[in-house]
């Protein structure tokens, strides 16, 4: 079983519609997690972490069970510059023992 | 956010050779380094960690001997790739760590291998 499990997609939405992704992870010990973005050839940056009561910013919303060890990532409102693959990422331990990435949802918003 | 420089961002090589990617923390001391990589179409992969100073500490199935890691200073992490071969083509992020600001972590902007 894959440690964090993601939809790879892709994902064909139009502008303005609103998508979730949906993530799973294997540790319960697990401390905490994030979404990244990651363009094409480039390198991921942080888009939001993952509290327990939920968390928004913006048109992104993201959540965290951790009875379902299940995370979540809504985006309201599309815009063509969402149109990237967005990462699930868990980290098990302090932030010293590196993180551990699902494979990215790849989200492509149509005009 | 914090500012990460990786070099180069991309290099070709032939089979057999060494390449040095070369990873800086700008603004912030770097205790720790992660380095990833991340094939085609696959999640990144941690290889390997160090910490200033020390050995670094590799990720099973990462040859210690293959990936040579340097961790000399704070702001300084290097990485090189032995007698590299085609499978090592790979798109390879370091991430410097500073132990201050808590679980975020920042990436370098990549280096893409490619090794004909």
């Amino acid at each position: 079983r894959k440690e964090v499990e993601q939809d790879p997609g892709p994902f064909n939405v139009p502008e303005g519609a609103t998508v979730a992704f949906n993530c799973t992870y294997s540790n319960s010990a697990s401390q905490s997690f994030f979404w990244y973005r990651q363009d094409c050839r480039k390198e991921p940056k942080l888009l939001m972490s993952v509290y327990s009561s939920g968390n928004e910013d913006g048109r992104f919303t993201a959540q965290l069970n951790r009875a379902s060890q299940y995370i979540s990532l809504l985006i309201r409102d599309s815009k063509l510059s969402d149109s990237a693959t967005y990462l699930c990422v868990v980290n098990t331990g302090g932030g010293a023992d590196g993180l551990t990435f699902g494979k990215g949802t790849h989200l492509i918003i149509q005009p | 956010g914090a500012v990460v420089s990786q070099h180069p961002s991309w290099v070709i090589c032939k089979s057999g050779t060494s390449v040095k990617i070369e990873c800086r923390s700008l603004d912030f001391q770097a205790t720790t380094m992660f380095w990833y990589r991340q094939f085609p179409k696959q999640s990144l992969m941690l290889m390997a960690t160090s910490n200033e100073g020390s050995k670094a500490t590799y990720e099973q199935g990462v040859e210690k001997d293959k990936f040579l890691i340097n961790h000399a200073s704070l702001t300084l992490s290097t990485l090189t790739v032995t007698s590299a071969h085609p499978e090592d083509s790979s798109f390879y992020i370091c991430s410097p760590y500073s132990g201050v600001t808590g679980y975020e972590q920042y990436f370098g902007p990549g280096t893409r291998l490619t090794v004909t």
